[in-house]
């Protein structure tokens, strides 16, 4: 069965610092992968999405995937309070089906 | 990015009534949508596949005839929870594709927070 493993938490990371997220796939052939935050009581809302190797910035985020490693993070510099939330991974897989991590809960401490 | 609406936002409904829960994709078509359930403190589940024109494709585990859904049209899904009861209680969310078939990113409706008594 092809997964999506992410760790629960709660990560707690001090306000300014730099927050790093992780999520590893099963599935070597898959093709995209995503970065949604989910604050308490909200839908999803997409942060970044990354195809290729390698790393791709977009303000305070950079994502980092690592096809080999079947690995891919979402780094967040400074770190605001208004970061806290849950980080979903999701995965489109060789089927082009979309799997989802259950999310990586952060903290930002003031 | 692309924008999902859902209505209603909340839903408070009592046991063995039927709710409708609609979602539309307000600037571009979908032939696919998406139908997620979350429980508190719990990640998404996808429920089913709901695809314009023909059968919606259900999860397994998914009561077809419990969860009814129907894609009439390329900017309209609708998922209806027929004979609701208090462990239907859940965060439904929807989906669509920005490219409007399925293989694209998703973008999320803001969720329909449904309350059964």
């Amino acid at each position: 069965q092809k997964e999506v493993e992410q760790n629960s938490g709660p990560l707690s990371v001090p306000e300014g610092a730099i927050a790093s997220l992780n999520c590893t796939y099963s599935d070597r052939g898959s093709q995209s992968f995503f970065w949604y935050r989910q604050y308490s009581g909200k839908s999803p809302e997409l942060i970044m999405f990354i195809y290729s190797n390698g790393d791709k910035e977009d303000g305070r985020f950079t994502a980092q995937l690592n096809k080999a490693s079947q690995y891919v993070s979402l780094l967040i510099r400074d770190s605001q309070p208004s970061d806290s939330a849950t980080y979903l991974c999701a995965v489109m897989d060789s089927n082009y089906q979309l799997i989802w991590g259950a999310g990586t809960k952060l903290i930002i401490k003031p | 990015g692309a924008v999902v609406s859902q209505h209603p936002s909340r839903v408070i409904c009592k046991s063995g009534t039927s709710v409708k829960i609609e979602c539309r994709s307000l600037d571009f078509q979908a032939t696919t949508m998406f139908w997620y359930r979350q429980f508190p403190k719990q990640s998404l589940m996808l429920m089913a596949t709901s695809n314009e024109g023909s059968k919606a494709t259900y999860e397994q585990g998914v009561e077809k005839d419990k969860f009814l859904i129907n894609h009439a049209s390329l900017t309209l899904s609708t998922l209806t929870v027929t004979s609701a009861h208090p462990e239907d209680s859940s965060f439904y969310i929807c989906s669509a594709p920005a490219s409007g078939g399925s293989t694209d990113t998703q973008y999320f409706g803001p969720g329909t927070r449904l309350t059964v008594l």
